[in-house]
């Protein structure tokens, strides 16, 4: 099967601070997306980036970036300036040839 | 432009009984996911509908169904209702115009199963 993986079940990190989230995943395609995906305790789940396989450039916006490294199969979240706000399930996923798949989410508490 | 709507919000049935959610995409959006969310599964993708045809479908039993009608509204069905399907059903849409094929997502709806 071809899946995603997030080996974080949890982490914290204090507010202002710089946080990395991992994800790795398998494929078979050549091109592919990659989503990092934010469902706070309300549970709407809302996009955060987005970055296509064949972009070399690695994807930001504002406090949120990724490191990816295609080779790895690795596409990592950084979030820097962590807010209260960013407190949340992050859940990475990959689309291929129309089939989306997600990590199991890794729960990120900021603290005060 | 409205979000994704899903109705009902909260369901409470019994086993044995049969439910139908509904999910309203984004206006324009033709494709529409669904998804099941549980504490001990995480996200499985159950099926996705375009043009009211299903193009793929996930690794789920019979007892779950879908349609999409003409419209691009969708209904999942599930029957013989089974204490494990008691979950957090997503739904999502996406426009296949845009090369991302990005996923909106709805509030979900919140099926018990007692």
């Amino acid at each position: 099967a071809q899946t995603v993986t997030q080996s974080q079940p949890e982490m914290s990190v204090q507010e202002a601070e710089t946080v990395t989230l991992s994800c790795t995943y398998d494929t078979s395609e050549s091109n592919y997306y990659l989503f990092w995906y934010k469902q706070p305790p309300s549970r709407q789940m809302i996009l955060v980036i987005r970055q296509e396989a064949y972009k070399q450039q690695n994807a930001t916006e504002n406090r949120f970036s990724v490191n990816f490294q295609k080779a790895a199969k690795s596409f990592s979240l950084k979030i820097s300036d962590s807010q209260l706000g960013d407190t949340a399930m992050y859940f990475c996923a990959r689309r291929s040839n129309n089939d989306m798949r997600f990590g199991a989410g890794t729960r990120l508490t900021v603290k005060p | 432009k409205a979000g994704v709507t899903q109705t009902p919000r909260y369901l409470i049935k019994t086993r044995g009984q049969q439910v139908t959610l509904s999910c309203s995409p984004i206006s324009g959006h033709r494709s529409v996911s669904w998804y099941q969310q549980t504490p001990g599964q995480g996200l499985q993708f159950l099926f996705e509908y375009f043009s009211e045809t299903q193009r793929n479908k996930g690794n789920f039993p019979g007892r779950f169904s879908g349609r999409q009608f003409s419209n691009s509204r969708s209904e999942m069905n599930v029957s013989t209702l089974e204490l494990g399907d008691s979950a957090l059903y997503l739904c999502a849409s996406s426009s296949r115009d845009q090369s991302y094929n990005e996923q909106f997502f709805g509030p979900g709806t919140r099926l018990t199963v007692l």
